[in-house]
């Protein structure tokens, strides 16, 4: 079946660092890849879609300065999360969305733990 | 944004009971998916429910949705320590004139041997 590699499954880095997390599709194209949060013990909060060869969609409240993303290719896109702060410490995961004929489907990433000292 | 809502937020049961956990969500949807998320973990997608179904089973998995209430339920039929887990619902459907999945809060499952 699809798979989405995201990497690294871990990072732990210093304040005002930049990280950068990537989100490929395996073995088909994603025009769309979906970027959210998840901060200890809630929901996955989306914050932003990710189009293939255009700007992302940022969703309300989510800096679009503080969360770069790019999507240069079919199967990549990536999140940076530039000048980290100790509250940006969070669980992040990518989701590659694949529009069927009749149905849609989402294939999720293990996600990426992020703790910023 | 989230669109749903869960409950109970918690739930502690004994293995062999069932477990039910219902969602509601407040704007149209293509489908219903209910994923189920390990401690620290990735996502597990379990079942997915389609507008215009009204009921779907996979093994112990019962989900049901009422579209006109805006609501659907997960039951877990002879639970088992192994289904200790948070388990989400998430809708899609066009929000803001895009394609977007949104989760529920989430309900955080025990099932104590």
């Amino acid at each position: 079946g699809a798979v989405v590699s995201q990497h690294p499954s871990r990072v732990i880095c210093k304040s005002g660092t930049s990280v950068k997390i990537e989100c490929r599709s395996l073995d088909f194209q994603a025009t769309t890849m979906f970027w959210y949060r998840q901060f200890p013990k809630q929901s996955l909060m989306l914050m932003a879609t990710s189009n293939e060869g255009s700007k992302a969609t940022y969703e309300q409240g989510v800096e679009k300065d503080k969360f770069l993303i790019n999507h240069a290719s079919l199967t990549l896109s990536t999140l940076t999360v530039t000048s980290a702060h100790p509250e940006d410490s969070s669980f992040y995961i990518c989701s590659a969305f694949i529009r069927g004929a009749t149905n849609e489907k989402l294939f999720f990433g293990s996600g990426t733990q992020l703790s910023v000292l | 944004s989230q669109q749903g809502e869960e409950d109970p937020q918690a739930l502690s049961i004994q293995e062999g009971e069932n477990a039910t956990m219902n969602c509601s969500y407040k704007t149209s949807i293509n489908n219903l998916q209910w994923y189920r998320q390990n401690s620290g973990r990735g996502l597990v997608h379990l079942i997915l429910i389609r507008s215009n179904e009204r009921e779907k089973h996979s093994g112990r998995l019962r989900v049901t949705l009422d579209t006109s209430k805006k609501s659907s339920s997960l039951l877990i039929t002879a639970s088992r320590a192994a289904d200790t887990a948070s388990y989400f619902c998430a809708t899609d459907g066009l929000m803001d004139s895009s394609y977007k999945l949104i989760f529920g809060s989430g309900t955080r499952l025990l099932v104590r041997p």
